[in-house]
């Protein structure tokens, strides 16, 4: 089946710690996103990626780092110069001639 | 910029009542216009979208959304609240197909037996 796979569903790290998201998809969509959710504050945009070898920073993209170096694969490294890094991580894909976009089941970071 | 606004974080409705979750929007251009739901712990589902063809949407689980560009709006609505509606739903703006996506905050719905 196709779809998109986020991994693992729940990671705990220690404070200073990086930490990297997996993200894969097999729709073979071109564009591929990232966003942070937090309770009463929706989703908010760290990085996007609409071709290989190329990507955007989103509108909260400080303390985060991204690589796209196959279609399929967007991985997201939280890293130690993020100042609040516990949230929900959600990993999207989209096709570029068509509208919306396609949800992984999300990964819990919680740092401690 | 683009900006999405959803008017109430939480909305309780009793099972078999009217469902309506409110959306405005600001776009310098012509919108996209989608509308997911979260079960809790899980990703984002679409329930349905607004691509410039009639301003009238359906979608999944018996939700519809009407634009109205006169009120930059893109309400959702449902006739007959489910249990199963019980969940949290995001109004969504984006510029074009295959373009970032800006969301609202979004609003949770407690679903009273």
């Amino acid at each position: 089946d196709g779809g998109i796979t986020q991994s693992p569903k729940y990671l705990f790290r220690k404070e200073g710690q990086n930490v990297t998201l997996s993200c894969e998809q097999n729709l073979n969509h071109d564009a591929m996103y990232w966003y942070r959710q937090d309770p009463g504050q929706g989703l908010r945009l760290i990085y996007y990626s609409q071709i290989v070898n190329d990507f955007q920073k989103g509108d909260i993209a400080e303390g985060y780092s991204v690589s796209r170096e196959k279609k399929e694969s967007f991985p997201l490294t939280v890293t130690s110069a993020q100042k609040n890094p516990t949230a929900f991580y959600l990993c999207a894909s989209s096709l570029e001639d068509r509208a919306g976009a396609f949800f992984g089941q999300g990964t819990r970071l919680t740092v401690v | 910029a683009q900006s999405v606004t959803q008017l109430g974080s939480h909305v309780s409705v009793s099972e078999g009542a009217l469902v309506l979750l409110r959306c405005n929007y600001s776009s310098s251009v012509p919108p996209y216009l989608f509308w997911y739901v979260q079960y809790p712990n899980q990703g984002l589902q679409l329930l349905l979208k607004y691509t410039s063809a009639a301003t009238l949407v359906k979608g999944i689980n018996g939700f519809e959304a009407e634009f109205k560009k006169s009120e930059t709006s893109f309400h959702l609505t449902k006739p007959s609240a489910h249990m199963s509606d019980a969940a949290e739903y995001f109004c969504a703006v984006s510029k074009a197909a295959g373009n970032k996506l800006t969301f609202g905050g979004g609003t949770r719905v407690l679903v009273k037996p």
